[in-house]
């Protein structure tokens, strides 16, 4: 079964620090993996995905994740954070059908 | 990408009573989820709905309590039935893009008393 753990629940940076998110994730088969972004008061919105090809995939806002497949994971980065990235962020992975979603992490981002 | 209503956006509700949550898209799709979001938790899947046939429930979602209508492909329904506080959630409705990525909509936040 499919499953996705994100080891980070609350992250406290200030504005300019750089950002990396972890997410791993469970399945033996070929995936499509996610990042979502949900900001306050707002709904889900994807920030950025791989399918295929270069596992270094860019997003908006300055984001960016890489996919390890040795290491079944599929980290959030962004090397200066702002204030309006004040957030919580989903790592969701695709196997069969379903999209499964982790638990999250919250990001506040202190100017 | 698709442009996803719902309706309502918020309720709140009696114990023992029934939801009705609808979901809009702008466009024809196959395929529309249902998802559960609990407070301070992440999203967790309800059921799969195809036009045309019964939808396809997660384990621990039963259709007698989250009975879902796809009458055409850009509608679905979703009910919240004989409700308790502990089906206090916002319920998001959600399809898949042309590149298998998917979008969701605004959500339906609901309160049981």
């Amino acid at each position: 079964a499919q499953s996705v753990s994100q080891h980070n629940h609350h992250v406290i940076l200030s504005e300019a620090a750089s950002l990396e998110l972890g997410c791993n994730y469970s399945y033996g088969g070929t995936v499509n993996l996610f990042w979502y972004v949900q900001y306050p008061g707002q709904h889900l919105q994807l920030l950025l995905k791989y399918f295929s090809g270069d596992p270094l995939v860019k997003g908006i806002k300055g984001f960016e994740a890489e996919f390890i497949k040795s290491k079944f994971s599929f980290n959030l980065r962004k090397p200066s954070v702002q204030w309006s990235d004040t957030a919580e962020y989903f790592c969701a992975v695709k196997g069969t059908d379903k999209l499964i979603f982790g638990t999250g992490t919250r990001l506040q981002v202190f100017p | 990408s698709a442009v996803i209503s719902q309706k309502p956006s918020r309720d709140i509700c009696q114990r023992g009573t029934s939801l009705t949550i609808q979901c809009q898209v702008d466009s024809q799709v196959t395929m529309m989820f249902w998802y559960r979001q609990q407070p301070g938790q992440s999203l967790t899947l309800i059921a799969t709905a195809n036009q045309g046939s019964e939808a396809t429930y997660e384990s621990g979602f039963v259709i007698d309590k989250f009975p879902i209508s796809r009458p055409n492909l850009t509608f679905s329904t979703l009910t919240v039935s004989n409700m308790s506080p502990e089906d206090s959630s916002i319920y998001l409705c959600s399809v898949r893009g042309p590149y298998n990525e998917q979008f969701f909509g605004p959500g339906t936040r609901l309160t049981v008393l």
